[in-house]
């Protein structure tokens, strides 16, 4: 029963270093996302995909990369840590059809020091 | 994209007592969705308001969805402890496969 699982948990970076935030889901979702959330800020798209080899921006693509080669998996890539990408990322999947509910994993708290 | 505005962005209150918090919009959504986001966690979804004038209830929780489908508002009765979190509400853009979140209101209910 994992539904949507992040790792890892928590991770301190340093300014210029890269990193990969995994994420799996064992739903069989086809649509799947990441998000990043600040402090007030709510949830804001970063990148979004609609299955397997495909994927879009969403309203803060801007130093992040993504890839879906399997419907289980969805990294989010960062290049060139900067302090303005720390905060908590939540990644989310959710079945095909009008106003299916997305499942959120526990989120991966990022700090760029 | 429509402007979700959630009211208030913080909420403080004592075990027992009652709340509403709101999800407001100038423009008209097809559906809205409510979650709720426990410390440490991810959200998880409460409800999906549909039709304009729907009621949902889910325990002490009410769900309202305004007759013009522009605003939503959420009641909790006698508030616990385990109540504690952030409340978010979201609609799907345009009917498309994204959200988008309101800032959301985080409430604090004191034992």
């Amino acid at each position: 029963n994992a539904g949507v699982t992040q790792t890892p948990k928590f991770r301190i970076l340093k300014i210029g270093q890269s990193m990969t935030l995994q994420c799996a889901q064992d739903m069989n979702h086809n649509y799947m996302y990441w998000y990043r959330q600040d402090p007030g800020m709510g949830l804001k798209l970063i990148y979004y995909s609609v299955g397997a080899g495909i994927t879009d921006k969403g309203e803060v693509p801007n130093g992040y990369n993504v890839s879906r080669s399997t419907t289980e998996d969805f990294p989010l890539r960062l290049e060139l840590a900067a302090p303005s990408q720390t905060s908590v990322y939540f990644c989310a999947s959710r079945p095909g059809g009008a106003g299916q509910p997305q499942h959120f994993g526990d989120g991966t708290r990022l700090s760029i020091l | 994209t429509q402007l979700l505005e959630q009211s208030p962005q913080f909420l403080s209150i004592q075990e027992g007592e009652n709340l509403t918090v709101y999800c407001n919009s100038s423009s008209v959504f097809s559906s809205l969705q409510w979650y709720r986001q426990e410390p440490g966690e991810g959200p998880v979804l409460l409800v999906t308001v549909v039709t304009g004038g729907e009621v949902k209830k889910l325990k002490r929780l009410t769900f309202q969805f305004g007759d013009a489908r522009k605003d939503s508002s959420l009641h909790i009765t006698a508030a616990q402890p385990g109540d504690t979190g952030l409340y978010l509400c979201a609609y799907s853009q345009g009917g498309s496969e994204k959200l988008v979140f309101g800032k959301g209101t985080k409430l604090t209910v004191n034992p």
